[in-house]
């Protein structure tokens, strides 16, 4: 069954320190994998998008790692700041016949606090 | 770049009204659309896509209908919601396919 697990559901952090977020997948075949940010009460916005031959991609001061043989994903933030408070999503992308679709996670809640 | 507008921003309608939530898209042309909801607790999921004018893929079974009445406007509907219909509508555009993404701001609606 095609599944997208992340960790921690939630967590706590102090403004200016890293974390990382955790993706488990079992999805195949595999196309890519997406990293979202959603604003409460917004719709998602893309962070990153890595292909099977990438293993690691950043944007600012998000960085996410692919391990495709062990199916994880990684989002780590650096020098965390209050707006970085939201839900973070890992979506897996994997090809279905002629169609292309998508698993989405339930997201991983993050709260700066200052 | 693209932006899609979607209105309302939040709406409350009681059980067995019916709904309709209206998408248009900015900055580019024959766009693959799409419909989501996301409900408490539970990841986006899929409700319907369009390459093409006319052209509507449904993808769970359900209490809701869209219609693609031009190249930038995407419309979900219902003739009698339920409660269960309750969640955050979200309309998406991708060029070629879901590779990436844009969403909208979205639709919360509550039915009661």
């Amino acid at each position: 069954k095609n599944q997208v697990e992340q960790s921690p559901q939630s967590l706590i952090i102090l403004e200016g320190k890293n974390c990382t977020l955790q993706c488990n997948y079992t999805v195949s075949p595999f196309s890519n994998l997406r990293w979202y940010k959603q604003d409460t009460g917004r719709g998602p916005v893309s962070l990153t998008i890595m292909t099977f031959s990438e293993n690691t991609k950043s944007n600012g001061r998000y960085t996410a790692t692919l391990d495709a043989d062990t199916k994880q994903s990684s989002l780590h933030i650096t020098a965390s700041q209050l707006s970085d408070s939201a839900s973070y999503i890992c979506v897996v992308g994997f090809n279905a016949g002629n169609n292309r679709k998508l698993i989405w996670g339930l997201g991983t809640s993050l709260a700066v606090n200052p | 770049s693209q932006t899609i507008h979607q209105w309302p921003a939040t709406l409350v309608q009681p059980v067995g009204s019916p709904l309709s939530l209206e998408c248009t898209v900015e900055g580019t042309s024959n766009p693959n659309l799409y419909w989501y909801r996301q409900a408490a607790g539970r990841g986006l999921q899929l409700l319907f896509y369009s390459v093409g004018i006319g052209q509507i893929s449904s993808e769970v079974p359900q209490n809701l209908s869209a219609s693609r009445p031009q190249d930038r406007q995407f419309i979900l509907s219902s003739k009698k919601l339920l409660l269960s219909d309750s969640g955050f509508y979200l309309c998406a555009e991708a060029p070629g396919g879901p590779s990436g993404y844009t969403f909208g701001s979205g639709t919360r609606l509550t039915v009661v």
